[in-house]
Formats: structure tokens, sequence, C-alpha cells
């Protein structure tokens, strides 16, 4: 079974508006850690935002939040007043420690912001 | 500022050399590193954990004598793409974290694209 699975492959969004790009993930730990990352067109792996299996809050960092569903086994991310710079690949990811210190990456959301 | 390099970020070569790609963790020390392999529109698929003093583990599928992977220092991983052939042309891209477990995210070079002619 896929650990992380973001079941959108692209996404349009206005600029200035808000969006939401979804992930799921399967884990039956109880502690676990999630991540989002944005990969611009030039290729490289920027973090954005973490969230902890037992932090009570969503995260948020800047214009990024973590909607985070336990319950669901969701984690979508919440980019708010999007920019034309929002535009890149979004890869959700989750790290188990019975993984080390391994990372799972789902397929990623192609994301375009038009302006 | 960046805590992991890559090097090279771009690779253009004739079929059948080798061709060696580094990985550095700046200002701290690295016991695990991380090897990706990215096909265009696609994930990152793990190609194999690098530890320092120690073999790489490779993930299945993924060709030990293809790609060596030496961790001779806690800040220096290597990846050879030994005798490279065009299918070998892809986006690679390492990784390390500043620490073992919870909130640590791991910090990507910036990658290497290959292109073998």
């Amino acid at each position: 079974a896929q650990k992380i699975t973001q079941t959108q492959p692209g996404m349009f969004v206005q600029e200035k508006e808000a969006v939401t790009l979804d992930c799921t993930y399967d884990t039956s730990d109880q502690s676990y850690g999630l991540f989002w990352y944005k990969q611009p067109s030039s290729g490289e792996m920027i973090f954005l935002i973490y969230q902890g299996s037992y932090d009570e809050q969503n995260a948020t960092e800047g214009r990024y939040s973590l909607n985070f569903q336990k319950a669901r086994k969701s984690a979508n991310l919440v980019i708010s007043a999007s920019q034309l710079g929002d535009s890149a690949m979004y890869f959700c990811a989750m790290r188990e420690p019975r993984g080390g210190n391994q990372f799972y990456f789902g397929t990623g959301t192609s994301l375009t912001v038009i302006p | 500022g960046a805590v992991v390099s890559q090097h090279p970020s771009r690779v253009i070569c004739k079929s059948g050399t080798s061709v060696k790609i580094e990985c550095r963790s700046l200002d701290f020390q690295a016991t695990t590193m991380f090897w990706y392999r990215q096909f265009p529109k696609q994930s990152l698929m793990l190609m194999a954990t690098s530890n320092e003093g120690s073999k790489a583990t490779y993930e299945q599928g993924v060709e030990k004598d293809k790609f060596l992977i030496n961790h001779a220092s806690l800040t220096l991983s290597t990846l050879t793409v030994t005798s490279a052939h065009p299918e070998d042309s892809s986006f690679y891209i390492c990784s390390a974290s500043l620490g073992p477990v919870g909130n640590q995210p791991q910090h990507f070079g910036d990658g290497t694209r290959l292109s073998i002619l």
C-alpha cells in the first residue's frame, strides 16, 4: 500500500486566492512526522512545514498551514494568498520511526497560480 | 542558507563515462544521507541510504555495482554512476537530516541533472 497519497496531479489557483493540496497517509505507528516540500522548476526541494503526530494544533508557517486530521489520516497543505512564485510541484512526505530516517514521498501535485 | 551542498549541478557526458556526484552537509555532521532519483514530472525515488563508515543500503531494484555510494566522512557522501548509459540520464538529488528523530526535516541538495549522450 502507498504510504503517502496525493490525488491531485495538477491544481490551478487564482493569484491571491487560497488553495488546498490534499495528502493522505498510511501508517500503523503512533509516532510519525508529516512534511511538505516545494519543488520549483529549477529542481531544488524546499522544506515548507512540519506536523508531528502528537501535535494537537495545526502547524502554520507564514502563508502555509497544515490541516491535520489524524482520524482521517490526512495532512492537507493550505496556501493562503497565492502568489505567482508559488507555482511549483508540491510533495507530501512522512517519516516513521521504524523507517529510520527514511522519508516516504507522495507523487506530488503541480500547482499553477494564474495571474 | 543551504545546509546541504550538491555538486555538480549538471553533467553532460558520453556513454561509458563514470560520473561522480558529491553531497556535503554544511556545518553539521550527517551519519546518514539519502540518494534519490527523479524522472520528469514524477516523485522522488529512494535509491539508497548512505551510512558513514559502513556500506550503503540499496533499495530493491537498484544496482549496487552501477551506483556506487561512498560515505567516507560525516560530511560527505558520493554517488558514482559507473559506465553511464543514456538510460541513466535523470535528476539525482541527495538529502540529510540534522537529527535522527522527530521534527527534523530532510534537507536536500540542489540536485544534479545527468545527461548521457
